[in-house]
């Protein structure tokens, strides 16, 4: 079974951009986790999506978002970057979410300048 | 609220010593245990995991872990440590209804030859 994988790698913006990171689940899996990681903060969560649906959001600003496709796909979009955006953006996914081992992708690098 | 705990920063071995790394958590119910690493730029990789059971797990790569719910601890351990082992690695709980991993601070691994 192929992995997690995440697209695009790698990005650079500027502050006050937007951006849209993608993340495609190991076939069979409906949930969708997304992580941001940085050298102050650490590994901390974002949201999570099931079957379309976010069922539990971190403690991030409302700049921060995502979605969900039928095909389980997700997407998160931040918008009006900040240079304390700049991050390793990681999606996870699993089964169905509860009580599941979740499996994560390669991540995406986000610097903003 | 739960969290975790990795109380070493820093780990430094000699390849072929024996490695323990340390890991507490704080969590009200039957606590879903994991053990990452992370290689620089990359993704978590999903060491091994405590969900009921044996208190003693196997993971991959010869890593094992404890469980120990009177020291809320959940120690990784491996008896002889190889330089490919050199990484970062993270003890998670999982929490938020079961959906979100809640991660420790990580503990970087040097190997010395």
């Amino acid at each position: 079974k192929a992995g997690v994988t995440q697209t695009p790698r790698y990005l650079i913006k500027t502050r006050g951009q937007q951006v849209t990171l993608s993340c495609s689940p190991i076939s069979g899996h409906r949930s969708v986790s997304w992580y941001q990681q940085t050298p102050g903060q650490g590994l901390q969560f974002l949201f999570e999506y099931f079957s379309e649906t976010q069922r539990n959001k971190g403690n991030f600003p409302g700049r921060f978002s995502g979605r969900q496709f039928s095909n389980s796909r997700s997407e998160m979009n931040v918008s009006t970057l900040e240079l304390g955006d700049s991050a390793l953006y990681l999606c996870a996914s699993s089964p169905s979410g509860d009580y599941n081992e979740q499996f994560f992708g390669p991540g995406t690098r986000l610097t903003v300048l | 609220a739960q969290s975790v705990t990795q109380p070493d920063i820093h780990i430094t071995v000699s390849e072929g010593a024996s490695l323990e790394l340390r890991c507490n958590y704080s969590y009200g119910a039957t606590p879903y245990l994991f053990w990452y690493v992370q290689s620089p730029g990359q993704g978590l990789q999903l060491l091994l995991k405590y969900f009921s059971g044996d208190t003693l797990v196997q993971g991959i790569k010869g890593f094992e872990a404890e469980f120990k719910r009177s020291q809320s601890s959940f120690n990784l351990r491996k008896p002889s440590v190889h330089w490919s082992d050199a990484a970062e690695y993270f003890c998670a709980v999982l929490s938020g209804s079961a959906r979100q991993l809640t991660f420790g601070s990580g503990t970087q691994l040097t190997v010395l030859p």
